[in-house]
């Protein structure tokens, strides 16, 4: 069974460092064609995907955040960080981690995590 | 970056009704798209993958077509379990887009 589950702070004040850590269990980031991903939902709008780490630590990045985005695994712990620095009040929303699986010649966000509310704010 | 465009951005229908959403992408994607169910308060859930395959475990009321720019999700007969927010995400290209979503609410 797989699952995922995001943790990190719940208020963080404006240009400080967010760190989101995404705790999985149920497969391993070393085996082949699996990824984790981010993706953040402001409060009431759409889905916005942050950034991606492969199997084989092949990193992709939001171009428009890509300066200000660091994803990183340690595949022993069975985690996935994220950090977003110089936050700003836009960085306010859920942040989810999402497990990726190639799938038909693509990779799928098949599971994800519940979800964690992270507020921008002095 | 490929956009994505959806219609209707609102619907109210009633159950048993046949629904259908569309999903545009700005640049051909092939069949690189996926479509979510999201509940208030929860995370998504993938419906469908690779524009028409059914994801695992998701009743067989809900069905995808398409390829190149237009897709569609259609339900087939709703219940009260679907009145949600659905989202398409196209996974042809970086950075990854979602669409803008429809929100399905009860008559």
């Amino acid at each position: 069974q797989i699952t995922l589950k995001e943790s990190g702070p719940t208020l963080v004040k404006p240009t400080q460092t967010l760190t989101l850590t995404c705790t999985f269990s149920g497969f391993s980031l070393s085996t082949t064609g699996v990824g984790v991903g981010w993706i953040r939902q402001p409060p009431g709008k759409a889905l916005e995907w942050l950034a991606l780490i492969h199997w084989d630590d092949d990193k992709r990045y939001r171009p428009s955040l890509k300066g200000r985005l660091t994803i990183t695994k340690d595949t022993s712990k069975n985690q996935v960080v994220l950090r977003v620095t110089n936050v700003g009040p836009v960085d306010t929303g859920t942040y989810y981690c999402a497990h990726r699986r190639i799938i038909a010649g693509a990779g799928y966000f098949e599971y994800w995590g519940q979800g964690t509310l992270v507020t921008v704010s002095s | 970056d490929i956009q994505l465009t959806q219609s209707p951005s609102f619907l109210s229908a009633s159950v048993g009704d046949r629904v259908t959403i569309t999903c545009r992408a700005s640049q051909v994607i092939s069949s690189y798209l996926a479509w979510y169910q999201q509940k208030p308060g929860k995370a998504p859930n993938l419906l469908i993958y690779a524009a028409s395959t059914l994801q695992s475990g998701v009743p067989s009321r809900f069905s995808g077509s398409g390829s190149g720019t237009e897709f569609t999700l259609t339900i087939s007969s709703l219940q009260p379990e679907d009145f949600a927010t659905y989202y398409c995400q196209q996974l042809n290209s970086y950075p990854f887009t979602f669409g803008p979503g429809t929100k399905v609410d009860i008559k």
